[in-house]
């Protein structure tokens, strides 16, 4: 397996504009995660799905923020709009209950908002 | 609510010796524990996990180690090499939910 696959790797946007940021978990894993990593905050839990339905959004910063996750194979994470305190690596991670708590984590999207 | 903190925020070990990094959680009803391994511009690795059940779990060249009276765990690493110079969380869940992660040690090893 490729492994869990995000994209765009970079994102450089403008205040106000909307970012879309997409994941494609590990086939067969039926619990996926969005994080956000910066050096102030670390790495925090955004929301999480299981089977494609969401969870836990309690970690979402505010409604600027929305993920949906349509099939089992992808995820969208969309800030709009979006605000310059958005520049962060935002990770996807995804995990097999049956085989544990093990996640799996994507190469991340480093987005800037300027 | 969860808080995951640690002892030192940067380590520097010399290539052979033996890393210990150190955690501590809030939550007390945290039963399931992981070390991730984050090299730069990747994204974070599993290295090992631990359950509350437990109080040490070996892994290759790593052990964890956890003390549930005092909420502390630690990562050891043996005969630490330039490969394992990274950042290294710890993080707690209850249930396998709502990860939460401390922020980090820098582990750098020196020739």
């Amino acid at each position: 397996d490729a492994g869990v696959i995000q994209s765009p790797r970079h994102e450089v946007t403008e205040m106000g504009q909307e970012v879309t940021l997409r994941c494609k978990p590990i086939s067969g894993h039926d619990y996926l995660f969005w994080y956000r990593q910066t050096m102030m905050r670390g790495l925090e839990l955004l929301i999480y799905f299981n089977n494609n339905v969401p969870i836990d959004d309690s970690g979402m910063p505010e409604d600027r923020f929305s993920a949906k996750m349509p099939n089992a194979s992808f995820s969208t994470l969309k800030i709009q709009p979006s605000e310059p305190r958005d520049s962060a690596v935002y990770f996807c991670a995804s995990s097999l209950r049956a085989s544990g708590y093990e996640q799996y984590f994507g190469p991340g999207t480093r987005l800037t908002v300027t | 609510g969860e808080s995951v903190g640690l002892h030192l925020p940067t380590l520097s070990v010399q290539e052979g010796d033996n890393s210990i990094i150190n955690c501590a959680y809030s939550n007390s009803a945290s039963d399931y524990f992981i070390w991730y391994k984050q090299e730069s511009g990747k994204g974070p690795q599993f290295i090992i996990d631990i359950r509350s059940n437990m109080d040490k779990r070996q892994g290759q060249r790593v052990t964890v180690l956890l003390n549930k009276t005092v909420k502390h765990l630690s990562l050891q690493i043996a005969a630490t090499q330039p490969g394992d110079s990274a950042v290294y969380f710890c993080a707690a869940s209850f249930y396998g939910q709502n990860f939460v992660f401390g922020p980090g040690t820098r582990l750098s090893v020196l020739p």
